[in-house]
């Protein structure tokens, strides 16, 4: 089945460095694919998402590219900030029974010390 | 406009015994999944309800029931309850269900089993 393999973490940065987090995933068909981010004691926030091979998506500063060819979508922000603090979660979709549904990494979590 | 609303935040329970979460979406919004987070499992779809029909189901056991009511609230069951129950249990809303992204999640409830 589909599924979303992304970069075991912990990630610990300093403040201003460059961010990547690894997804790669399996997918029979053609997924939109996500990148969710969620907060100490809150629930998943939607970051960004694209819906097909080459779109990109951008949200406050992070960005991902949506790679067919290498069935990937790294997460990357060129200047981390201590807020950014928090666990990635990176997926995809798929349709069944008339909706869609999502299909999750195992989450990454990043620190980012001042 | 209200966020997603989940009850209780916290609960403690033995083995065996049955617990009910609820989850109360935002207004107008018709479609409700529920997720479990375990650090094992990661994030995976339980099932999703709409127009108080159960529309789509993970592969979970029989044990984890659910329901919704007109006003679009929903409620999960868990009967006899084991230890590997414990997990954060997440709603999530939408107007439709149909596309992910649409979907709003509350923050969780911490269910632990003793």
């Amino acid at each position: 089945g589909d599924s979303v393999t992304q970069m075991e973490g912990p990630v610990t940065l300093s403040e201003e460095a460059f961010l990547t987090i690894n997804c790669t995933y399996t997918a029979t068909g053609y997924p939109s694919l996500f990148w969710y981010v969620q907060y100490p004691g809150e629930g998943l926030q939607l970051l960004l998402k694209a819906t097909k091979a080459d779109d990109k998506g951008s949200n406050k500063g992070f960005e991902a590219t949506y790679r067919k060819e290498t069935t990937s979508f790294h997460l990357e922000k060129g200047s981390v900030q201590v807020s950014d603090s928090a666990v990635y979660f990176c997926a995809l979709s798929f349709t069944q029974g008339g909706s869609e549904k999502l299909v999750f990494g195992k989450g990454t979590k990043l620190t980012v010390n001042p | 406009k209200a966020g997603v609303t989940q009850t209780p935040r916290y609960l403690i329970k033995t083995r065996g015994q049955q617990v009910t979460l609820s989850c109360s979406p935002i207004s107008g919004h018709r479609s409700v999944s529920w997720y479990q987070q375990t650090p094992g499992q990661g994030l995976q779809f339980l099932f999703e309800y709409f127009s108080e029909t159960q529309r789509n189901k993970g592969n979970f056991p029989g044990r984890f029931s659910g329901r919704q009511f007109s006003n679009s609230r929903s409620e999960m069951n868990v009967s006899t309850l084991e230890l590997g129950d414990s997990a954060l249990y997440l709603c999530a809303s939408s107007l439709s269900g149909r596309a992910v992204y649409e979907q709003y999640f509350g923050p969780g409830t911490r269910l632990t089993v003793t």
